[in-house]
């Protein structure tokens, strides 16, 4: 089946660090992504990563992936208020990327 | 190279109306997806449509909804009829190569629709 389940909230105090976790259904996904969207904004991909990596790191962003577990993390060191945003974990299968229900991330002074 | 564009950004329809939604993908890309984004949910999957062709609904409702890409102009969702459950907001993303075996699609603002 097709399906991604992500934790709908978490709350980071500024300067930590975030982890957002996803779990997915599909082992024939091709890529796997983090998308940011910002209040009443479109969708801006992050950062992705190919099925056969584990890791993938990007400045203050790192991806891990456990294939085995279909299980995907999005990591966001040194958290500033401006990382608010709600982020979908996001799968692709053949013609169409599935999306999970979306972690809005607060940030706590 | 603009990104994917929208309009209208904001769409306010009466229920029984018609709502037409037009997405005009990147320069170079022929490859058009629709999502469905309703209030506090994920992304849905609407259509994937190339140039002329739909290649997977699967994600339409089967009545009121239908969508186009034609060889010329940008593609269109028109959704006939609208009624209070179709308020959602309604992405589009369009793609280089066939599917998104591609590294990304690339979305659009958005088009956001709310039926009185």
């Amino acid at each position: 089946g097709e399906d991604v389940e992500q934790s709908l909230f978490l709350s980071v105090r500024e300067g930590d660090s975030s982890v957002i976790n996803c779990t997915y259904t599909d082992s024939s996904s091709t890529y796997l992504y983090w998308y940011k969207q910002e209040p009443g904004a479109g969708l801006q991909l992050l950062t992705y990563i190919f099925s056969n990596m584990d890791m993938k790191q990007d400045q203050r962003l790192t991806v891990l992936l456990n294939k085995k577990d279909k299980h995907l993390s999005l990591r966001i060191a040194d958290t500033q208020t401006g990382d608010s945003a709600i982020y979908f974990c996001a799968e692709s299968i053949r013609d169409k990327i599935i999306f999970g229900k979306g972690t809005r991330l607060h940030i706590l002074p | 190279n603009a990104g994917v564009m929208q309009n209208p950004r904001h769409l306010v329809r009466r229920r029984g109306q018609e709502a037409r939604l037009r997405c005009s993908p990147m320069k170079g890309h022929s490859h058009v997806y629709w999502y469905r984004q309703l209030p506090e949910e994920g992304l849905k999957f609407m259509v994937y449509l190339q140039k002329e062709n739909i290649i997977d609904e699967s994600g339409m409702p089967k009545e009121r909804f239908s969508a186009e890409f034609p060889k010329e102009g940008p593609s269109i969702l028109r959704i006939q009829q609208v009624v209070r459950g179709d308020s959602a907001a309604y992405f589009c993303a369009s793609s280089e190569n066939r599917g998104v075996m591609n590294t990304e699609a690339f979305f659009g603002q958005g088009t956001r629709l709310t039926v009185v």
